[in-house]
C-alpha cells in the first residue's frame, strides 16, 4: 500500500458525460500528479501540482482539468468524455518536486466510456 | 525530442532463470533513471532510482545499472519468482524537476512460468 488513496476504482458512464475522480496523496506530500494510461500504452502524463498550485502540465486534453484543494487532496474532471478517454487513471504523490524525488502511485481508476 | 526505447517488448522465462531488461534512452539533461514494477491493473511500485554518479544499485533480486555515457542502463531479475511477473518501466528525469520533465519507456511485460 503506497499510502496515496484514489475513488472511486471503477466507473463507468455514457459518451458526452462528465466526471470526476479523487485523490488524497501520501501525508506529508505537497506535490500531486495525474497520468492516464489506456491499453497497452505506456503512462502518459496529464498535470502536476504542488502545494495548490499548477506546477508541471502535459498531454492534458483542454476537455480535463483538475485541481488541489487546501488539504491537498487533488481532483482530475473529465467532461465531453469520448470512447478513446476510456482508461487507467493514477495519480501519484510526492514530497517535493524537484530534484531526485520519489513518486508514489495510487491503485488507479478505471474509466469505461460507453 | 526525449525519448526512452524499452527492450524487448515482452519475455516468458521459467521461474528460477535471471533475466535482463534493457532501456536506451535520449533525454537531455539527464537527472535521473527510475525503474517501476507494474502489476497488471495496478499503480506502479518504485524499485531504483539511480543518479548521474551511480553505476549500479540493487533492491533484493532488483539489480539495476547505468552508463550515462552510452545512455543506456539494464535491470537484472536474479532467481525469477513467479510474482515477478508484470510490467517494468523505464523512467527517465531531465534536469528541470517539474514531471513534465519525466519520460516514460513503454515497458517490458514480463512473464515467469512456473
Amino acid at each position: 500500500d503506497s499510502g496515496v488513496t484514489q475513488t472511486p476504482k471503477h466507473l463507468i458512464t455514457a459518451t458526452g458525460q462528465r466526471v470526476t475522480l479523487r485523490c488524497s496523496p501520501r501525508s506529508g506530500d505537497l506535490s500531486v500528479y495525474w497520468y492516464q494510461q489506456s491499453l497497452d500504452q505506456g503512462l502518459q502524463f496529464l498535470i502536476q501540482y504542488y502545494n495548490g498550485e499548477e506546477r508541471a502540465k502535459g498531454n492534458i486534453l483542454e476537455r480535463f482539468s483538475a485541481q488541489q484543494f487546501p488539504d491537498l487532496h487533488s481532483e482530475l474532471n473529465l467532461s465531453s468524455l469520448e470512447l478513446g478517454d476510456s482508461a487507467l487513471y493514477f495519480c501519484a504523490s510526492s514530497e517535493t518536486s524537484g530534484g531526485v524525488y520519489e513518486q508514489y502511485f495510487g491503485p488507479g481508476t478505471r474509466l469505461t466510456v460507453t | 525530442k526525449n525519448q526512452v526505447e524499452q527492450s524487448p517488448q515482452s519475455l516468458i522465462i521459467l521461474e528460477g532463470k535471471n533475466c535482463t531488461l534493457q532501456c536506451n534512452y535520449t533525454v537531455s539533461p539527464f537527472s535521473n533513471l527510475r525503474w517501476y514494477k507494474q502489476d497488471t491493473g495496478r499503480g506502479p511500485v518504485s524499485l531504483t532510482i539511480m543518479t548521474f554518479s551511480e553505476n549500479t544499485k540493487s533492491n533484493g533480486r532488483y539489480t539495476a545499472t547505468l552508463d550515462a555515457d552510452t545512455k543506456q542502463s539494464s535491470l537484472h531479475i536474479t532467481a525469477s519468482q513467479l510474482s515477478d511477473s508484470a510490467s517494468y518501466i523505464c523512467v527517465v528525469s531531465a534536469r528541470r524537476g517539474g514531471a513534465d520533465g519525466l519520460t516514460f519507456g513503454k515497458g517490458t511485460h514480463l512473464i515467469i512460468q512456473p
